[in-house]
């Protein structure tokens, strides 16, 4: 998984609680991502960040906001979960320079809203 | 529509078979393309990556991109049971380097 973890593995949580999930690397790549899938969407990238402190929104970013305070972790967090969200969540990395670097996923987020 | 049109399946096939993946586009400005592989309960994983038209082969898998056409393949040859997962496309686009997949496509190698 190209030296990527994600905490926790799997959440169930109830409507209306905040979530963060967790997103580590361990060789300081510059560009991090958060997708979600969903059956019949394929991945969707929710936010992304280019360097510390340097974050955008993607196609689905709506109730979802980020954090990225070290090179090493990108936060994703739902303020107000909803059960729409309930979603496998995926990080990724892009291993070069240039935002048309291939990306290495991390191994997932199972959420589950109530 | 989407950007990215890709056949759900599934797709079953005897062992030994070639499996044959095929996803379109509609943005000429996609100029990098990618197929991923995922196993059920694990992330995407690379397993080709090309950006000109025509074949690039790496041991069982060759990818086709027709720029023309935006229309892209994936064959697998001698296909394996250890090949049934589900195969995603993806495309960058050279402007704002976007990055775009296909819905997946889940295939079933019997052995």
């Amino acid at each position: 998984d190209a030296g990527i973890t994600q905490s926790p593995r799997h959440k169930v949580t109830e409507t209306g609680t905040p979530v963060t999930l967790r997103c580590h690397q361990t060789e300081n790549h510059r560009y991090m991502y958060w997708y979600r899938q969903d059956p019949g969407h394929g991945l969707r990238l929710i936010h992304y960040s280019y360097g510390v402190k340097d974050t955008d929104k993607g196609e689905v970013s709506d109730g979802y906001s980020v954090s990225r305070s070290k090179t090493e972790d990108f936060l994703l967090t739902l303020e107000s979960a909803t059960s729409s969200q309930t979603s496998v969540y995926f990080c990724a990395i892009a291993t070069g320079l240039s935002k048309a670097d291939t990306q290495y996923f991390g191994p997932g987020t199972r959420l589950t809203v109530l | 529509q989407k950007e990215v049109e890709q056949d759900p399946g599934p797709l079953s096939v005897p062992e030994g078979a070639i499996v044959s993946l095929n996803c379109t586009y509609s943005n000429s400005a996609f100029q990098y393309f990618m197929w991923y592989r995922q196993y059920s309960r694990k992330g995407p994983e690379l397993l080709m990556y090309t950006y000109s038209s025509g074949n690039k082969e790496d041991g069982r898998f060759t990818a086709q991109v027709d720029k023309s056409s935006k229309y892209i393949s994936l064959f697998i040859r001698d296909s394996q049971p250890s090949d049934s997962a589900t195969y995603l496309c993806a495309m960058i686009r050279s402007n704002d380097y976007k990055l775009s997949f296909g819905a997946g496509t889940t295939v079933t190698v019997r052995a």
